[in-house]
């Protein structure tokens, strides 16, 4: 079964950092792409970031862009999401997710769709 | 950056009726377009790809159509299962946007 388990999430002043990870099992991790996605309480879903299933590929949402970094550990079959200069707009649950059906016969970029989805980490940023 | 309108923000309906759910892309995102259910306290589960494929494990009252700009979640027969946020998403282009969801609620 595959399963996705994020952590990190917690409480940070506006201007801190964190750092979430998120623990993959049951696929080949190191072949996937994979993808972090926000909820803010109450609201919808955003897409933060994506990175290819080599790490060699990024792709950032523009309200993240510069503060955020993702990056993954295919040895410990681990994603993670580096957050600097935290704002409060940035409160919100995290969900680490894996690409699938891409465009190619392969999800080694992420170009797919996000399934399945972790159970998610809420980061709140207040003082 | 594609913006994805989804309408109607709120749809009162009661077991066994039809659901009919739309997606309006500010440009066309060809048939990369998919749709995920969230239910109270969870996770989104996908349920439809490439705007008409369904994944395994989605039940087949559950039917994606359309290309272009427009596109329709049709669920043909409410289960109570069924009542939940439905949203949908576009991998056309970067960055990746959802629309603002639709809830479907119990009338």
């Amino acid at each position: 079964e595959v399963q996705l388990l994020e952590s990190g999430g917690g409480l940070v002043q506006p201007g801190g950092s964190l750092r979430l990870s998120c623990a993959a099992s049951g696929f080949t991790f190191g072949r996937n792409a994979m993808s972090w996605v926000r909820q803010a309480p109450g609201k919808g879903l955003e897409w933060v970031s994506g990175v290819s299933s080599s790490g060699g590929s990024t792709h950032y949402a523009d309200s993240v862009k510069g503060r955020f970094t993702i990056s993954r550990d295919n040895s410990k079959n681990m994603l993670y999401l580096q957050m600097n200069s935290l704002r409060a707009n940035d409160t919100a649950v995290y969900y680490c997710v894996r690409h699938v059906f891409c465009s190619s016969a392969t999800c080694y970029n992420p170009n797919g769709w996000f399934d399945p989805w972790g159970q998610g980490t809420l980061v709140t940023v207040s003082s | 950056e594609i913006v994805l309108t989804q309408s109607p923000a709120t749809l009162s309906l009661s077991p066994g009726e039809r659901a009919t759910l739309s997606c309006r892309a500010s440009q066309s995102v060809s048939s990369s377009l998919g749709w995920y259910q969230q239910k109270p306290g969870q996770a989104p589960r996908l349920l439809i790809y490439d705007a008409s494929n369904r994944t395994t494990g989605t039940a087949a009252r559950f039917t994606g159509s359309g290309s272009g700009t427009d596109f329709t979640l049709t669920i043909s027969s409410l289960e109570p299962e069924d009542f939940a946020v439905y949203y949908c998403q576009q991998r056309s282009s970067w960055p990746r946007t959802f629309g603002q969801g639709t809830k479907v609620e119990v009338k």
